[in-house]
């Protein structure tokens, strides 16, 4: 198995619901990562789990909560999302620290 | 500070020529660069990617080149194809888990 996977590929939610984001990966890769993408932009970095713990955080809102349950699995947890939130979350693994990291496909998002 | 950028936004390109897209990226400390390709609806995917001590690289259809004494990174694509439409990003890395992103260029392949 070579590839991130990611679940839902759509989410609508409104400022109030609380949802999640799920990524999986199977390629024993001990890192992974959460990124946000607005529209013809890069992707930007949110967070990133080694070894199932947070390495980084970059400065992201608490209403944003990651959780790596094994070393296959990373949520991000959504709750009182703002409108400006929507864009595209993508996660991505990589076997360490230096290496290249592959991508899932994405969850769109749109809060309402 | 550190940054990764692109010469150019969008490249339009006749199907069946090559295509080069630049980069120019101002961390002297990098030694990992990456080329992405995103086609719309998707996750960036990994095409090509090199390290500081090579000054090409190869692939099936891709080379990627690098020029340290200028700080510079470019992705050749041979015998363009309607499917390489995409944005394409250049990525650097200097140790650690974060990795850089350029603008991104789009791509166009005219048939």
């Amino acid at each position: 198995d070579t590839e991130v996977t990611q679940t839902p590929k759509h989410l609508v939610m409104g400022m109030t619901n609380k949802k999640s984001l799920k990524c999986e990966q199977h390629m024993g890769h001990r890192a992974m990562y959460w990124y946000k993408q607005k529209a013809k932009k890069p992707p930007e970095l949110m967070f990133v789990y080694s070894y199932e713990k947070l390495s980084i955080n970059e400065s992201v809102p608490s209403r944003f909560s990651p959780e790596c349950p094994n070393s296959s699995l990373l949520n991000l947890h959504l709750h009182a999302l703002q409108p400006e939130d929507s864009a595209l979350y993508l996660c991505a693994s990589s076997p360490g620290r230096d290496e290249t990291q592959y991508f899932g496909p994405g969850t769109r998002l749109l809060v309402l | 500070g550190e940054s990764v950028g692109l010469h150019l936004p969008t490249l339009s390109v006749q199907e069946g020529d090559n295509s080069i897209i630049n980069c120019a990226y101002s961390n002297s400390a990098s030694d990992y660069f990456i080329w992405y390709k995103q086609e719309s609806g998707k996750g960036p995917q990994f095409i090509i990617d090199i390290r500081s001590n090579m000054d090409k690289r190869q692939g099936q259809r891709v080379t990627v080149l690098l020029n340290k004494t200028v700080k510079h990174l470019s992705l050749q694509i041979a015998a363009t194809q309607p499917g390489d439409s995409a944005v394409y990003f250049c990525a650097e890395k200097g140790g650690g888990f974060k990795t850089i992103f350029g603008a991104g260029t789009r791509l166009f392949v005219k048939a």
